[in-house]
């Protein structure tokens, strides 16, 4: 079975500095696909960027970008510059090639301080 | 701006009620799920559908919730009866299956309350 571990619950950062979120997971898989999730307070899910097992370059839009390691099946998000806006739960999830069931880390909690 | 629109956005029932709760999936788009998040178990998969078929509701207790999908621009997740453990938030999403992946839009969720 695979499985999605977000290991920190709450993180908080100062605004305009970086932070990084942790997820690992656990697959016998090798074609898979790795996202983050923002849910706001709002509760929308909001895609905030993916991963293709098969690429070996870390994805990246704009502030967000992942440490990929797929030998260690580590899947962490760091944001850059950090933002009021960027405050929200984080999930991390994983999704199987050619499977929908997507399975969802508990997630962490960031706070921006201003 | 194609988003997927849940209603309702709250639901207050009583225990034993009948709850439908439903989903405009993003137009043009061939797959829709279910999830459901709580506290305890965080976000799950109840059921999905691609062309309207159900291809997957194993994540869904039977005896109590059904999903159909009466039309490409509707889908419903129905419980009955309902019980306070069914308290939670209902999350449709929709996506484009492209015979590898399916990105998933998510909506903004029900949230339900069974007292």
């Amino acid at each position: 079975a695979q499985t999605v571990t977000q290991s920190q619950p709450e993180m908080s950062v100062q605004e305009a500095e970086t932070v990084t979120l942790s997820c690992t997971y656990d697959t016998s898989e090798s074609d898979y696909y790795l996202f983050w999730y923002k849910q706001p307070p709002s509760r929308q899910m909001i895609l905030v960027i993916r991963q293709e097992a098969y690429k070996q370059q870390n994805a990246t839009e704009n502030r967000f970008s992942v440490n990929f390691q797929k030998a260690a099946k580590s899947f962490s998000l760091k944001i850059s510059d950090s933002q009021l806006g960027d405050a929200a739960m984080y999930f991390c999830a994983y999704r199987r090639r050619g499977n929908n069931d997507m399975r969802f880390g508990a997630g962490t909690r960031l706070t921006v301080k201003p | 701006d194609a988003r997927v629109t849940q209603t309702p956005r709250h639901k207050v029932t009583e225990m034993g009620q009948e709850v439908t709760m439903r989903c405009q999936p993003i137009l043009g788009h061939n797959t829709v799920f279910w999830y459901r998040q709580t506290m305890m178990q965080g976000l799950e998969l109840l059921a999905y559908f691609r062309n309207r078929a159900p291809l997957d509701d194993s994540g869904m207790p039977k005896d109590r919730f059904s999903a159909e999908m009466p039309d490409a621009t509707l889908a419903t997740l129905k419980i009955q009866p309902s019980e306070p453990r069914d308290s939670a938030v209902y999350f449709c999403a929709s996506g484009w299956w492209t015979g590898r992946n399916t990105e998933a839009f998510f909506g903004q969720g029900t949230r339900l309350t069974v007292v």
